[in-house]
């Protein structure tokens, strides 16, 4: 039972860098969110999606995006890394918004 | 939109019982406790959907008063596995936890 699973758990970039985080689940769950920490604070809804083909923006969507092409994989993109982006990015997935969400490990982001 | 949590930070020792707050200024519908462990993943503790609705596992329990928009965490003669940061979490137009109640477990 893998639950979520995120790739990569550790990544340094410099600032204007590309890169994206993948977030895969294999409990058939239909929502899936992305959210970041940073040191100290709680988690912000980054965007989340209520199902495949469909997105939305949470609390913090500014320079992300995200694409929710299958069902079981929702990604994260950075389209231009700012050091404000540093961060623990964590991926959950969830049946709907009255079951509990399941964490993945989280990737730790640093954008030099 | 974000829940508040109260206290922010709790020293306990081994034993000790602590109760952790969650209020919000909109309508709670519902209320999900998750804890977290330094440097790991937030793991889910309990949903409560009703005003009213009580639930407990082991030594942690938790309340709803939907009335009062809050919701209450108990944790019981604390045992160090306790410690972490816990949060309250709700969905309005889209899901927000609260900033977190860092609970420190001492022998």
């Amino acid at each position: 039972n893998a639950g979520v699973t995120q790739t990569p758990k550790f990544r340094v970039l410099k600032t204007g860098q590309s890169m994206t985080l993948l977030c895969a689940q294999d409990m058939n769950h239909e929502y899936m969110y992305w959210y970041r920490q940073d040191p100290g604070m709680g988690l912000r809804l980054i965007h989340y999606s209520v199902g495949e083909g469909t997105t939305a923006k949470g609390e913090v969507p500014d320079g992300y995006n995200v694409s929710r092409l299958k069902k079981q994989n929702f990604l994260l993109g950075l389209e231009s890394a700012a050091p404000s982006q540093t961060s623990v990015y964590f991926c959950a997935s969830s049946q709907n918004s009255n079951q509990p969400q399941h964490f993945g490990d989280g990737t730790r982001l640093s954008i030099l | 939109q974000q829940p508040v949590q109260s206290p922010q930070a709790v020293i306990l020792r081994e034993g000790e019982d602590a109760v952790i707050n969650c209020s919000s200024s909109k309508a709670l519908y519902s209320v999900h406790w998750y804890r977290q462990k330094h440097g790991e993943a937030p793991v889910f503790l309990m949903i409560l959907l009703k005003g009213g609705e009580q639930k407990g596992h082991e030594k942690i329990s938790a309340s709803f008063n939907e009335k009062k928009q809050q919701s209450s965490l108990y944790l019981t003669a604390s045992q160090l596995s306790y410690s972490g940061t816990y949060f309250c979490g709700s969905l309005f137009n889209k899901f927000y936890f609260g900033s977190g109640t860092k609970l420190n477990v001492k022998p």
